[in-house]
Protein backbone atom coordinates (compact mmCIF):
# COMPACT_ATOMS: atom_id res chain seq x y z
CA UNK A 1 0.00 0.00 0.00
CA UNK A 2 0.94 3.75 -0.17
CA UNK A 3 1.41 5.47 3.15
CA UNK A 4 3.03 8.61 4.55
CA UNK A 5 3.64 9.31 8.12
CA UNK A 6 4.57 12.68 10.00
CA UNK A 7 4.22 13.63 13.18
CA UNK A 8 1.00 15.00 14.01
CA UNK A 9 2.43 17.74 16.43
CA UNK A 10 5.50 19.76 17.16
CA UNK A 11 5.43 22.55 19.20
CA UNK A 12 8.79 25.36 19.07
CA UNK A 13 9.85 28.86 20.08
CA UNK A 14 9.65 31.83 18.06
CA UNK A 15 13.29 32.31 16.62
CA UNK A 16 14.41 28.74 17.25
CA UNK A 17 14.76 26.15 14.13
CA UNK A 18 12.00 23.11 13.81
CA UNK A 19 12.49 19.97 11.73
CA UNK A 20 9.43 17.97 10.85
CA UNK A 21 10.01 14.66 9.54
CA UNK A 22 8.26 12.64 6.83
CA UNK A 23 8.79 8.83 5.81
CA UNK A 24 6.95 7.49 2.88
CA UNK A 25 5.86 4.12 0.86
CA UNK A 26 4.54 4.47 -2.58
CA UNK A 27 4.15 2.41 -5.80
CA UNK A 28 6.74 4.21 -7.59
CA UNK A 29 8.16 7.62 -6.71
CA UNK A 30 8.28 10.99 -8.51
CA UNK A 31 9.42 13.61 -5.70
CA UNK A 32 8.29 14.60 -2.37
CA UNK A 33 6.40 17.62 -2.15
CA UNK A 34 5.84 20.08 1.28
CA UNK A 35 2.95 22.40 1.64
CA UNK A 36 1.97 24.51 4.39
CA UNK A 37 -1.58 25.07 5.20
CA UNK A 38 -3.07 27.70 7.38
CA UNK A 39 -6.48 27.34 9.05
CA UNK A 40 -9.23 27.36 6.74
CA UNK A 41 -7.16 27.64 3.97
CA UNK A 42 -5.89 25.71 1.25
CA UNK A 43 -1.91 24.32 0.81
CA UNK A 44 0.57 26.52 -0.36
CA UNK A 45 3.82 25.08 -1.65
CA UNK A 46 6.93 25.29 -0.04
CA UNK A 47 9.39 22.95 -1.66
CA UNK A 48 9.81 19.82 -4.26
CA UNK A 49 12.70 17.39 -3.80
CA UNK A 50 13.42 14.45 -6.38
CA UNK A 51 17.49 13.60 -5.83
CA UNK A 52 18.75 13.06 -2.56
CA UNK A 53 20.02 15.93 -0.64
CA UNK A 54 19.32 19.21 1.03
CA UNK A 55 17.30 22.26 -1.24
CA UNK A 56 17.51 25.79 0.87
CA UNK A 57 15.07 28.13 -0.16
CA UNK A 58 15.44 31.33 2.66
CA UNK A 59 13.79 29.97 6.16
CA UNK A 60 13.05 27.19 5.05
CA UNK A 61 15.04 23.62 3.93
CA UNK A 62 14.08 20.23 2.31
CA UNK A 63 15.96 17.04 2.39
CA UNK A 64 15.06 13.52 0.89
CA UNK A 65 16.44 10.03 0.83
CA UNK A 66 15.02 8.23 -1.47
CA UNK A 67 17.03 4.99 -0.13
CA UNK A 68 15.68 5.34 3.12
CA UNK A 69 11.85 6.57 1.61
CA UNK A 70 12.45 9.65 4.24
CA UNK A 71 12.25 13.60 3.65
CA UNK A 72 12.05 15.98 6.20
CA UNK A 73 11.59 19.99 6.31
CA UNK A 74 13.46 22.74 8.27
CA UNK A 75 12.34 25.36 9.34
CA UNK A 76 14.54 28.16 10.98
CA UNK A 77 14.49 31.51 12.88
CA UNK A 78 10.73 30.43 13.46
CA UNK A 79 7.90 33.72 13.17
CA UNK A 80 4.40 33.42 14.83
CA UNK A 81 2.86 33.27 11.18
CA UNK A 82 4.79 30.13 10.69
CA UNK A 83 2.29 28.26 13.02
CA UNK A 84 0.37 26.10 10.55
CA UNK A 85 -0.19 22.27 9.34
CA UNK A 86 2.64 21.01 7.33
CA UNK A 87 1.49 18.27 4.22
CA UNK A 88 4.06 15.96 3.34
CA UNK A 89 2.87 14.35 0.04
CA UNK A 90 4.34 11.71 -2.33
CA UNK A 91 3.98 11.78 -6.33
CA UNK A 92 3.45 8.54 -7.69
CA UNK A 93 4.61 7.38 -10.85
CA UNK A 94 1.00 7.90 -11.66
CA UNK A 95 2.02 11.37 -11.30
CA UNK A 96 -0.98 11.42 -8.22
CA UNK A 97 -0.05 13.37 -5.18
CA UNK A 98 -0.37 10.82 -1.50
CA UNK A 99 -0.59 12.85 1.72
CA UNK A 100 0.60 12.55 4.55
CA UNK A 101 -2.06 13.44 7.91
CA UNK A 102 0.08 16.68 8.32
CA UNK A 103 1.73 17.76 10.71
CA UNK A 104 0.77 20.74 13.28
CA UNK A 105 3.25 23.41 14.31
CA UNK A 106 2.81 25.58 17.12
CA UNK A 107 4.96 28.63 17.69
CA UNK A 108 5.29 30.12 21.16
CA UNK A 109 6.60 33.66 21.79
CA UNK B 1 3.97 31.21 -8.36
CA UNK B 2 0.92 29.96 -10.54
CA UNK B 3 -2.62 30.80 -9.49
CA UNK B 4 -5.43 28.90 -9.14
CA UNK B 5 -9.02 30.24 -8.81
CA UNK B 6 -11.50 28.82 -6.76
CA UNK B 7 -15.45 29.73 -7.22
CA UNK B 8 -17.24 29.81 -4.87
CA UNK B 9 -15.23 29.37 -1.77
CA UNK B 10 -18.37 29.37 0.26
CA UNK B 11 -21.71 27.21 -0.59
CA UNK B 12 -24.65 26.91 1.80
CA UNK B 13 -27.35 24.72 -0.27
CA UNK B 14 -30.19 22.51 0.32
CA UNK B 15 -30.20 18.46 1.18
CA UNK B 16 -31.40 17.27 -2.62
CA UNK B 17 -29.97 19.99 -4.89
CA UNK B 18 -26.59 20.13 -6.77
CA UNK B 19 -24.13 22.42 -6.64
CA UNK B 20 -21.09 23.25 -8.69
CA UNK B 21 -17.76 24.31 -8.01
CA UNK B 22 -15.21 25.90 -10.62
CA UNK B 23 -11.42 25.60 -10.81
CA UNK B 24 -9.13 27.68 -13.62
CA UNK B 25 -5.59 28.06 -14.07
CA UNK B 26 -5.26 31.92 -14.81
CA UNK B 27 -1.72 32.48 -15.76
CA UNK B 28 -0.63 29.00 -17.07
CA UNK B 29 -2.63 25.94 -19.35
CA UNK B 30 -3.04 22.81 -16.94
CA UNK B 31 -3.18 19.32 -18.75
CA UNK B 32 -4.50 17.82 -15.36
CA UNK B 33 -6.37 19.16 -12.47
CA UNK B 34 -7.03 17.09 -9.26
CA UNK B 35 -10.13 17.51 -6.99
CA UNK B 36 -9.86 16.84 -3.36
CA UNK B 37 -11.54 16.67 -0.41
CA UNK B 38 -10.59 17.36 3.45
CA UNK B 39 -12.48 16.74 6.30
CA UNK B 40 -12.13 18.90 10.08
CA UNK B 41 -8.73 18.01 11.13
CA UNK B 42 -7.94 15.59 8.51
CA UNK B 43 -5.28 15.35 5.09
CA UNK B 44 -6.44 15.75 1.85
CA UNK B 45 -8.22 12.82 0.22
CA UNK B 46 -7.95 12.80 -3.77
CA UNK B 47 -11.71 12.15 -5.65
CA UNK B 48 -10.42 12.52 -8.75
CA UNK B 49 -8.26 13.19 -11.76
CA UNK B 50 -9.65 15.62 -14.71
CA UNK B 51 -7.56 15.46 -18.00
CA UNK B 52 -8.62 18.31 -20.45
CA UNK B 53 -11.05 16.64 -23.05
CA UNK B 54 -11.19 13.07 -21.24
CA UNK B 55 -13.24 11.51 -18.87
CA UNK B 56 -12.29 12.03 -15.14
CA UNK B 57 -10.23 8.91 -13.34
CA UNK B 58 -11.77 8.61 -10.07
CA UNK B 59 -10.61 7.38 -7.01
CA UNK B 60 -12.06 4.02 -5.22
CA UNK B 61 -14.78 4.64 -3.45
CA UNK B 62 -15.92 7.69 -5.09
CA UNK B 63 -19.33 8.04 -6.93
CA UNK B 64 -18.51 9.12 -10.22
CA UNK B 65 -22.34 9.94 -11.09
CA UNK B 66 -22.50 12.09 -7.65
CA UNK B 67 -19.33 14.12 -8.13
CA UNK B 68 -19.56 14.99 -12.16
CA UNK B 69 -16.27 16.45 -13.52
CA UNK B 70 -15.50 18.69 -16.78
CA UNK B 71 -12.58 19.48 -17.91
CA UNK B 72 -13.79 21.53 -20.89
CA UNK B 73 -10.33 23.34 -21.47
CA UNK B 74 -7.01 24.15 -20.74
CA UNK B 75 -8.00 26.62 -18.17
CA UNK B 76 -10.91 25.58 -16.35
CA UNK B 77 -12.33 22.32 -14.89
CA UNK B 78 -16.15 22.02 -12.79
CA UNK B 79 -16.81 19.49 -9.84
CA UNK B 80 -20.96 19.09 -9.23
CA UNK B 81 -22.19 17.78 -6.40
CA UNK B 82 -25.28 16.36 -7.58
CA UNK B 83 -28.28 15.54 -5.17
CA UNK B 84 -26.08 16.85 -2.30
CA UNK B 85 -26.48 15.42 1.52
CA UNK B 86 -25.20 16.69 4.88
CA UNK B 87 -22.47 14.09 4.64
CA UNK B 88 -21.05 15.79 1.33
CA UNK B 89 -20.47 19.23 3.77
CA UNK B 90 -16.24 19.19 3.53
CA UNK B 91 -13.54 21.45 2.19
CA UNK B 92 -13.13 21.02 -1.33
CA UNK B 93 -9.82 21.76 -2.99
CA UNK B 94 -8.99 21.60 -6.91
CA UNK B 95 -5.28 21.91 -7.82
CA UNK B 96 -3.74 22.34 -11.18
CA UNK B 97 -0.37 20.88 -12.69
CA UNK B 98 0.89 22.11 -15.69
CA UNK B 99 2.89 19.68 -17.17
CA UNK B 100 4.95 19.83 -20.24
CA UNK B 101 5.81 23.46 -21.48
CA UNK B 102 6.32 25.10 -17.98
CA UNK B 103 9.34 27.31 -17.24
CA UNK B 104 10.90 24.16 -15.19
CA UNK B 105 10.38 20.84 -14.00
CA UNK B 106 9.21 21.76 -10.45
CA UNK B 107 6.69 23.91 -12.36
CA UNK B 108 5.97 21.45 -14.78
CA UNK B 109 5.43 18.76 -11.89
CA UNK B 110 3.93 20.85 -9.17
CA UNK B 111 0.51 20.88 -7.94
CA UNK B 112 -0.85 24.68 -7.61
CA UNK B 113 -4.04 24.43 -5.31
CA UNK B 114 -7.22 26.77 -5.39
CA UNK B 115 -7.95 28.17 -2.54
CA UNK B 116 -10.86 25.74 -1.77
CA UNK B 117 -14.36 25.42 -1.32
CA UNK B 118 -16.34 25.04 1.77
CA UNK B 119 -19.83 23.54 1.14
CA UNK B 120 -22.31 22.99 4.13
CA UNK B 121 -25.41 21.13 3.13
CA UNK B 122 -28.55 21.73 5.57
Amino acid sequence: GQSLEQPSEVTAVEGAIVQINCTYQTSGFNGLFWYQQHAGEAPTFLSYNVLDGLEEKGRFSSFLSRSKGYSYLLLKELQMKDSASYLCAAMDSSYKLIFGSGTRLLVRP
Amino acid sequence: GAVVSQHPSWVICKSGTSVKIECRSLDFQATTMFWYRQFPKQSLMLMATSNEGSKATYEQGVEKDKFLINHASLTLSTLTVTSAHPEDSSFYICSARGGAGGRSYVTQETQYFGPGTRLLVL
